[in-house]
């Protein structure tokens, strides 16, 4: 088990341009989740997928926002037109289905997005 | 609202000297209250789950604790190694599993 991982660590982009992440989580864990962090904040929940369904998305995941996860497995974000305000890290995490099993949620180790 | 509540925003400590980082929350029903360490540019690494008042976890120098109102994180001894954001967050009933609620984080020094 390789835990949570993202792709890319690290994406400069300049504003008005469409970015895409990867995240593929643990192979036995059918939930997944998107958090965005920005600097000296903790983590904000934006969406989550029970194996394909996308089951909530938060207000802050505004209509240039998409996730998808087809096929239940790796997910990818995409942020389209993006602006400066869109700067963060942006995390992934992964559960079994009962967060309550040891280990709760795993996190990657984020992709840290940065507009110019 | 649900709000979770880390003090203090920074914590310095000499090495070996003990201490204790507090997270107050408010939600709706607490599902489980986690604790994550983070280093930076690292993504938030897994500690601990609490899940009902009076219930205790330890991992080395590191123990949690709950309230109905509050968590502490209780660091004996700390060496350098320990230096890290740490990272409170509530999952509160009546919402989705996937809406975890962090608090800012407490970002510990430990000087050798």
């Amino acid at each position: 088990d390789t835990g949570v991982s993202q792709d890319p660590r690290h994406k400069i982009t300049k504003r008005g341009q469409n970015v895409t992440f990867r995240c593929d989580p643990i192979s036995e864990h059918n939930r997944l989740y998107w958090y965005r962090q920005t600097l000296g904040q903790g983590p904000e929940f934006l969406t989550y997928f029970q194996n394909e369904a996308q089951l909530e998305k938060s207000r802050l995941l505004s209509d240039r926002f998409s996730a998808e996860r087809p096929k239940g497995s790796f997910s990818t974000l995409e942020i389209q037109r993006t602006e400066q305000g869109d700067s963060a890290m942006y995390l992934c995490a992964s559960s079994p289905e009962w967060v309550g099993r040891p280990g709760g949620y795993t996190f990657g180790s984020g992709t840290r997005l940065t507009v110019v | 609202e649900d709000q979770v509540t880390q003090s203090p925003e920074a914590l310095r400590l000499q090495e070996g000297e003990s201490s204790s980082l507090n997270c107050s929350y408010t939600v709706s029903g607490l599902r489980g209250l986690f604790w994550y360490r983070q280093d930076p540019g690292k993504g938030p690494e897994f500690l601990f789950t609490l899940y009902s008042a009076g219930e205790e976890k330890e991992k080395e120098r590191l123990k949690a604790t709950l309230t109905k109102k509050e968590s502490f994180l209780h660091i004996t001894a700390p060496k350098p190694e320990d230096s890290a954001t740490y990272l409170c967050a509530a999952l509160p009933y009546g919402g989705s599993q996937g809406n975890l609620i962090f608090g800012k984080g407490t970002k510990l020094s430990v000087k050798p």
